[in-house]
């Protein structure tokens, strides 16, 4: 079975400060997925960013960058020099490559920037 | 294309009720998920459908719960005799489901609220 743990409830930080969301999975998978989604207040859930499990290449969009560790199945969100529109509830999930390809999502981590 | 929408946004109803709601995919993705999210959790799959098949269903997806996409474009998820405990925000996600991006977008969600 899958699942997806983000053991951080809520986050709180000033603005401008850098902040990391961690997620750690488990899958008995060899080929899967990994995502974040954002989901601010208004409800709908954001695609940010999809990894396949064998590119465990970082990478960097603009502030947001992800850092895949297949060694530690974790799969951590660092947003860089936080702003008060980045509060929402980010989600961590996990998908396998074949079959329903459905989604397993952790708990999720609520992100406050304070002006 | 605006993306996937979903109607209603709110539904309030009685315990005993029945209520249907709606999902417009992205146009041409043949693959189309619901989802419950209850307050504080992250989503749950419930059902999907590659084109109008309904492949598999998720053991939360009780009897009194109906899905259906008859030509593999909307779908309706239809609750019976609706109780208190299906009080809920109501996802869908398509996805192209071919090839390796399996990336789902989701609607804006229904939420029930069952008094």
């Amino acid at each position: 079975a899958q699942k997806v743990t983000q053991a951080q409830t809520e986050i709180s930080v000033v603005e401008k400060e850098d902040v990391t969301l961690d997620c750690v999975y488990e899958t008995r998978d060899t080929t899967y997925y990994l995502f974040w989604y954002k989901q601010p207040p208004s409800g709908e859930l954001v695609f940010l960013i999809r990894r396949n499990s064998f590119d465990e290449q970082n990478e960097i969009s603009g502030r947001y960058s992800w850092n895949f560790q297949k060694s530690t199945s974790s799969f951590n969100f660092t947003i860089t020099a936080s702003q008060v529109v980045d509060s929402a509830v980010y989600f961590c999930a996990l998908s396998e490559d074949t079959g329903r390809r459905a989604l397993t999502f952790g708990s999720g981590t609520r992100l406050q920037v304070q002006p | 294309d605006t993306g996937v929408s979903q109607d209603p946004r709110h539904k309030i109803t009685k315990r005993g009720q029945n209520v249907t709601f709606r999902c417009d995919p992205i146009s041409e993705h043949n693959r189309l998920y619901w989802y419950r999210q209850t307050l504080g959790q992250g989503p749950e799959f419930l059902t999907y459908f590659q084109n109008e098949a309904q492949l598999e269903k998720s053991r939360l997806l009780s009897d009194r719960f109906s899905a259906e996409r008859p030509k593999g474009s909307f779908s309706t998820l239809e609750i019976q005799r609706t109780e208190q405990g299906d009080s809920a925000m109501y996802l869908c996600a398509s996805s192209p489901g071919l090839g390796g991006h399996n990336e789902q977008f989701f609607g804006p969600g229904t939420r029930l609220t069952v008094l």
